[in-house]
Parts: C-alpha cells; sequence; structure tokens
C-alpha cells in the first residue's frame, strides 16, 4: 500500500504556543488530505479536507481560524494548532487520497500533548 | 445521527477461532466499505474493502460479507492469531471512494493465545 508519513510523532508544547504537525504522502500525489482528531477509545473524528492549492473545508464545530490546514503541494499537507490549549491534547491522524485512486491511507499520528 | 453502527464494541476471541465484527449503514448513497486495523498509538492501515456489486471479499484470513439489502457488512477474521488483537473500523463513503469516509465507533479484538 502506499506510504505516508507524519513529523513529528509525538510533540509536548506549552499552553498558548503553536504547533505544526507534517504530513506528507511518500510514494504518490495525494490530490486531497483529510485530518482527523482520535481521543483515547473512541473512533476518528474528522476535522477538515484539503485539495492542494485550495482552502480547506472544515467539518461543522471544527475552528478553522484555530486550525490552520495548508496544502501547498501534492505531497505536503500542514496542520497547525494555534494558541493550542489543553483541551487540545489529541491524537492527530492524517490521511491522503491519490489522484485517480479510491483508498485512503493512513499516516501513523501525532501525539499532541498541551501543558 | 450515527450513519454507521459497528458492533460489538469489544470481542474475546481464541486463538484459532473466527472473530466477527458486524456494521450497519443508513445512506444508500454509500458505494465503498473499508475496513481499517488500528494497534495503540498508530494510525489505521486499510486491510480489506468491498464495493456493493459483490456479496463476499476474501483477502488471506480476512472475509468481508455484504448485504446490499439489509444494509449491513461483516468482517470476519479466520484463524484469529493474537496479532490480529487490535481495533478495528469498519468505514463507509460515497462517489465510489472519492468523498470522506464516515467511521463506525470501533472493535477491540482481543485474540487470547
Amino acid at each position: 500500500g502506499a506510504v505516508v508519513s507524519q513529523h513529528p510523532s509525538r510533540v509536548i508544547c506549552k499552553s498558548g504556543t503553536s504547533v505544526k504537525i507534517e504530513c506528507r504522502s511518500l510514494d504518490f500525489q495525494a490530490t486531497t488530505m483529510f485530518w482527523y482528531r482520535q481521543f483515547p477509545k473512541q473512533s476518528l473524528m474528522l476535522m477538515a479536507t484539503s485539495n492542494e492549492g485550495s482552502k480547506a473545508t472544515y467539518e461543522q464545530g471544527v475552528e478553522k481560524d484555530k486550525f490552520l490546514i495548508n496544502h501547498a503541494s501534492l505531497t505536503l499537507s500542514t496542520l497547525t494548532v494555534t494558541s493550542a490549549h489543553p483541551e487540545d491534547s489529541s491524537f492527530y491522524i492524517c490521511s491522503a487520497l491519490g489522484q485517480g485512486r479510491y483508498e485512503q491511507y493512513f499516516g501513523p499520528g501525532t501525539r499532541l500533548t498541551v501543558t | 445521527q450515527q450513519q454507521v453502527k459497528q458492533s460489538p464494541q469489544s470481542l474475546i476471541v481464541q486463538k484459532g477461532g473466527i472473530s466477527i465484527i458486524n456494521c450497519a449503514y443508513e445512506n444508500t448513497a454509500f458505494d465503498y466499505f473499508p475496513w481499517y486495523q488500528q494497534f495503540p498509538g498508530k494510525g489505521p492501515a486499510l486491510l480489506i474493502a468491498i464495493r456493493p456489486d459483490v456479496s463476499e471479499k476474501k483477502e488471506g484470513r480476512f472475509t468481508i460479507s455484504f448485504n446490499k439489502s439489509a444494509k449491513q457488512f461483516s468482517l470476519h477474521i479466520m484463524d484469529s492469531q493474537p496479532g490480529d488483537s487490535a481495533t478495528y473500523f469498519c468505514a463507509a463513503s460515497m462517489n465510489s471512494g472519492y468523498s470522506t469516509l464516515t467511521f463506525g465507533k470501533g472493535t477491540m479484538l482481543l485474540v487470547s493465545p
């Protein structure tokens, strides 16, 4: 299957700071990337959908000014959590959809802890 | 409104047994049904997927059974192994998969040695 990477795998930051998470498709061009959030023992919650070169589409209840998403190239999307607070602590996972493909491949996830 | 209902929430199976996880959906526009396996602290990995034009798909020890009229699909893991212990998510999407996934709540599978 296709490979999607995320960086960093874990990050600890102080309340009020911003954190950037990168999602890369390593062996295919991702026309669409998705960002999810997952709390312990729960399912994945879609936060936003991003298409290369256009603005992200956010799910209802997700603050677009707090969770900034950029999809500047066909292999890279970034999620920036601005002014992070402890309630933003979670497992963030990206997935990518390749051009002409219908299988979504997920990254390994990023564990964010806000102190 | 939960569009994909998954059961059971947790499952314990003995090594060598058959693990069965069920999902039901409501939206008849769904036409792509993947299953994902997730280990603790890792991202989900695509396991197997099916489209509604077939009733069954098998890949190794993993089989999806699909019942379009009942709007149900299930994952069967044959000869379950301790290494299969993980959380399994069913999902559904429209437009032949070229759209967002709607996930079930997940099933924690434990295969006892």
